[in-house]
């Protein structure tokens, strides 16, 4: 178990729909980052949060959001679903040390919600 | 851009026998990972090593940073390492994101 939470484990929704990912981190870490593993497109980075901050975005649809709340909690929002949006999110979050190339960012990842859109 | 390719693409293994992984990556490493997805799909952590050697029970993994590669060993397999493995470079200039590779599925036969 790494510590991190993801619910709902499963999602099945029609296209069109909105549906809402929630994560909660490990105890002390301040980082929330969101991934999408889907078959074609294997894993991929998709939002980074760092203490209620966005920090980085990845390739990020316009129809998704993400938010991290002051109990350090985040929420994936993804909306206007399409049948390619079926994939696994995972959630993961990491405390970050040290700087530049010295940075210590080991990322701990949550068991994952799997979307699917039909 | 960075790349991170992983080779063999896939593997099948008798129980109790050993294997080499290797994940090549296309830019200095700040911090490098290795994953294992259960058939379930949980991602489990494995190693966090920038560089040098680490050894966990009967898995090992080596960095060599200044050839941008990484291998992880596993010996004597059981059914259980069956899954896929991953390896992913985090890249400390744009927001800490990890870029994995493609993986290396494993199948341990009994």
């Amino acid at each position: 178990d790494s510590g991190v939470t993801q619910t709902p484990k499963h999602l099945i929704t029609a296209t069109g729909q909105r549906v809402t990912l929630r994560c909660s981190p490990r105890s002390g870490d301040l980082s929330v980052y969101w991934y999408q593993q889907s078959l074609d497109q294997g894993l991929q980075f998709l939002i980074h949060y760092y203490n209620g901050e966005e920090r980085a975005k990845g390739n990020i649809l316009e129809r998704f959001s993400a938010q991290q709340f002051p109990d350090l909690h985040s929420e994936l929002n993804l909306s206007s679903l399409e049948l390619g949006d079926s994939a696994l999110y995972f959630c993961a979050s990491s405390v970050i040390s040290g700087s530049g190339a010295s940075i210590h960012n080991e990322q701990f990842f949550g068991p994952g919600t799997r979307l699917t859109v039909l | 851009g960075i790349q991170v390719e992983q080779s063999p693409p896939d593997l099948i293994l008798q129980e109790g026998a050993n294997s080499t992984l290797r994940c090549n990556f296309s830019d200095s490493v700040n911090n490098l990972q290795w994953f294992h997805q259960n058939p379930w799909g949980q991602l489990i952590n494995l190693f966090y090593i920038p560089s040098g050697t680490k050894q966990n029970g009967r898995l090992s993994a080596t960095t060599v940073a200044t050839e941008r590669y990484s291998l992880l060993y596993i010996s004597s397999s059981q059914t259980t390492d069956s899954g896929v493995y991953f390896c992913a470079e985090m890249i400390y200039n744009q927001g800490g994101k990890l870029i994995f590779g493609q993986g290396t599925e494993l199948s341990v036969k009994p």
